[in-house]
């Protein structure tokens, strides 16, 4: 069974950093890219980033570029999303997800299996 | 970008009554490869977003078969047989056709 474990959110002040990590199990996590996307208090569900299986390949969305960056590391079957210069907007739960096929682009490839969510607040 | 929008906002449904959920994307979804990277959600209270739908009209594993995907280019439907109590909840269409990928604002669907 596909388990998705997130940690990390929390309250944090504007301009501060903060890394989240999600950690996978009842698949292998090297074969799939991965993706996070986040959902602001009563809103909608907007796409943050993702990376290829294997690291390779990394892409972000506009509100996050430059400021957040997703990485993995497949000896720890772990997903992480470490974001700087945290601004009040960037308050959300933020989801990591898997995609449906091994080995499959970042797009094209449904996000299939979402994790439970961890809330990050900003503010002071 | 590719702008995803959705109607209605809110649906009330009645049980074992049928109901459908348009998408409308900004630019065709249409790849060469024949498939359409269009992908349904539904986000149950209080839980994480689940895959109902994926390249239009394939249901995800575990799907109940009253859930059905429809269209192609820029013109999407979903389409709930007969409703029952489980399916209330906001579903959210998704572009995957190219980052960023987008999703549409949300229909809010509840029992009448």
């Amino acid at each position: 069974q596909v388990r998705l474990d997130t940690s990390g959110g929390g309250v944090v002040q504007p301009g501060k950093s903060l890394r989240l990590s999600c950690a996978g199990s009842g698949f292998t996590f090297k074969n799939y890219a991965m993706h996070w996307v986040r959902q602001a208090p009563g809103k909608g569900l907007e796409w943050v980033a993702a990376v290829a299986f294997d690291g390779s390949n990394k892409y972000y969305g506009d509100s996050v570029k430059g400021r957040f960056t997703i990485s993995r590391d497949n000896s720890k079957d772990t997903l992480y999303l470490h974001m700087n210069s945290l601004r009040p907007e960037d308050t959300a739960v933020y989801y990591c997800a898997k995609v449906m096929f091994a080995f499959g682009g970042l797009t094209v490839n449904p996000p299939d299996s979402w994790g439970q969510g961890t809330l990050v607040t900003v503010s002071s | 970008d590719i702008v995803m929008t959705q109607a209605p906002l809110s649906l009330p449904v009645i049980p074992g009554e049928p109901a459908s959920i348009s998408c409308r994307s900004s630019q065709s979804l249409l790849h060469s490869s024949g498939d359409n990277y269009l992908n349904w959600y539904l986000q149950k209270p209080g839980q994480s977003p689940q895959l109902l739908i994926y390249l239009g009209s394939n249901r995800a594993s575990g799907v109940p078969d009253r859930f059905s995907g429809s269209g192609s280019g820029i013109d999407f439907t979903l389409r709930i047989s007969r409703v029952e109590a489980e399916d209330v909840g906001v579903y959210y269409c998704m572009q995957a056709l190219q980052t960023p990928l987008t999703f549409g604002g949300g229909t809010k669907v509840e029992i009448k």
